[in-house]
């Protein structure tokens, strides 16, 4: 079974609308991290935003916010007034096991997000 | 924020030679590195997780003999490709961590083509 399941392999967005790019996880083990990045066509991995699962509420970043609902194994990121150079992959990834003992990432397949002017 | 760097940026080899890429972190300990591969419009897939001082750790599938690891130092890993094949070619990413906390920090990465 995929552990990290991205189900939207492109997505248009009009530019400053908020977008909501999909994510859904497995893990049996109960502490466990979820991660957004961003590459743009240059390749860096730019970090956008962190949630642990013990954490009680959603984590922000800026415009960025992940719609954390633990019991549906989700971590949607949701991007608010998008621009043009939010275009990009955008990949979620998954730790499993405490912070620090092990940060071995498993990536999703990513979703290709397109901002139209 | 923390930096990681990976040299070089680009390098085409001929088919048969190996190529060594650096990645450093620049300004904290990294007790742990990993590599990963990312094929055109792919995800990255984690190669193998090195800590300093011991023999890295190879995700299932990956050639140990083939992708050489090493990781002497807190601030340096390094990967050689041995005997590349075209089908070698690749972006190859690294990222470093401190193990004190969650976060990973990712280098630029390398683009490598085999000819």
């Amino acid at each position: 079974a995929q552990k990290i399941t991205q189900t939207q392999p492109g997505m248009f967005v009009q530019e400053k609308e908020a977008v909501t790019l999909d994510c859904t996880y497995d893990t049996s083990d109960p502490s466990y991290g979820l991660f957004w990045y961003k590459q743009p066509s240059s390749g860096e991995m730019i970090f956008l935003i962190y949630q642990g699962s013990y954490d009680q509420q959603n984590a922000t970043e800026g415009r960025y916010s992940l719609n954390f609902q633990k019991a549906r194994k989700s971590a949607n990121l949701v991007i608010s007034a998008s621009q043009l150079g939010d275009s990009a992959m955008y990949f979620c990834a998954m730790r499993e096991g405490p912070a620090g003992a092990t940060n071995k990432l498993i990536f999703g397949t990513g979703t290709l997000l397109a901002v139209q002017p | 924020g923390a930096v990681v760097s990976q040299h070089p940026s680009r390098v085409i080899c001929k088919s048969g030679t190996s190529v060594k890429i650096e990645c450093r972190s620049l300004d904290f300990q990294a007790t742990t590195m990993f590599w990963y591969r990312q094929f055109p419009k792919k995800s990255l897939m984690l190669m193998a997780t090195s800590n300093e001082g011991s023999k890295a750790t190879y995700e299932q599938g990956v050639e140990k003999d083939k992708f050489l690891i090493n990781h002497a130092s807190l601030t340096l890993s390094t990967l050689t490709v041995t005997s590349a094949h075209p089908e070698d070619s690749s972006f190859y990413i690294c990222s470093a961590s401190s193990g004190e906390t969650y976060e990973q920090y990712f280098g630029p990465g390398t683009r490598l083509t085999v000819t």
